[in-house]
């Protein structure tokens, strides 16, 4: 059974924007999370990530939200750009083990 | 050079061969990690060395044998793979600190196919 989940196989947003990617986990030790963005033939680019000790974290155009009650994260960026496209990752972490567990992933596609 | 890098890019090998895919960080990290991902699955860990120890093996099947002579360099040796192996194999590297959480790095991965 998946621990962490992304339910949206892609979404496709016109540029400018907002686009909002979700993830949802079910293991309640998971106390760090992370975004990766991948572009083909290339590996797995960390984006941003947060702290089960906060719910919202910002960098630039990225934002990540937390809502630990509902086991959700978010990210969210504003505005999109046609470069966005890629598939993000959410992954997530539990505090003894610093293993990651990673989603299926999200095909984001920016439209010009 | 920066970053992680893994050689070959590409793989292609009968069952019965021998092989070996290399990783190398080159960010001063003291973990070591590999991944599968095979299509349309997330991508699934399957060693980790920590300090060139090893912490880790996620159930991984005997045909695939790590080696990590040092914190900078790891190795993944494989040995009569099935076609169900064939899949991107990723390295990354972290670092991994007592009470610090800290992001892995990842290369560009190597395409393995099995014929």
């Amino acid at each position: 059974d998946q621990q962490v989940k992304q339910n949206s196989p892609s979404l496709s947003v016109q540029e400018g924007r907002i686009s909002i990617l979700n993830c949802d986990y079910t293991n309640s030790m998971f106390d760090y999370f992370l975004w990766y963005k991948k572009y083909p033939a290339e590996g797995p680019t960390f984006l941003i990530s947060i702290s089960s000790i906060k719910d919202k974290n910002e960098d630039g155009r990225f934002t990540v939200f937390l809502n630990k009650s509902a086991k959700h994260l978010s990210l969210h960026i504003v505005p999109s750009q046609p470069g966005d496209s890629a598939v993000y990752f959410c992954a997530a972490s539990d505090g003894s083990a610093r293993q990651l567990t990673f989603g299926s992933g999200t095909q984001l596609t920016v439209l010009p | 050079e920066t970053g992680v890098t893994q050689t070959p890019r590409h793989l292609v090998m009968g069952m019965t061969n021998k092989k070996s895919l290399k990783c190398e960080q080159h960010l001063g990290h003291n973990a070591m990690y590999w991944y599968k991902q095979s299509a349309k699955k997330p991508l699934e860990l399957m060693f980790v060395y920590n300090f060139k120890e090893q912490t880790e093996n996620n159930s991984v099947p005997s045909r695939f044998s790590p080696e990590c002579p040092n914190s900078s360099h790891l190795f993944l040796h494989l040995h009569t793979l099935q076609p169900e192996d064939s899949a991107l194999y990723l390295c990354a590297s972290s670092q991994r600190g007592e009470n610090s959480n800290q992001p892995q790095h990842f290369g560009d991965g190597t395409r393995l196919s099995i014929l």
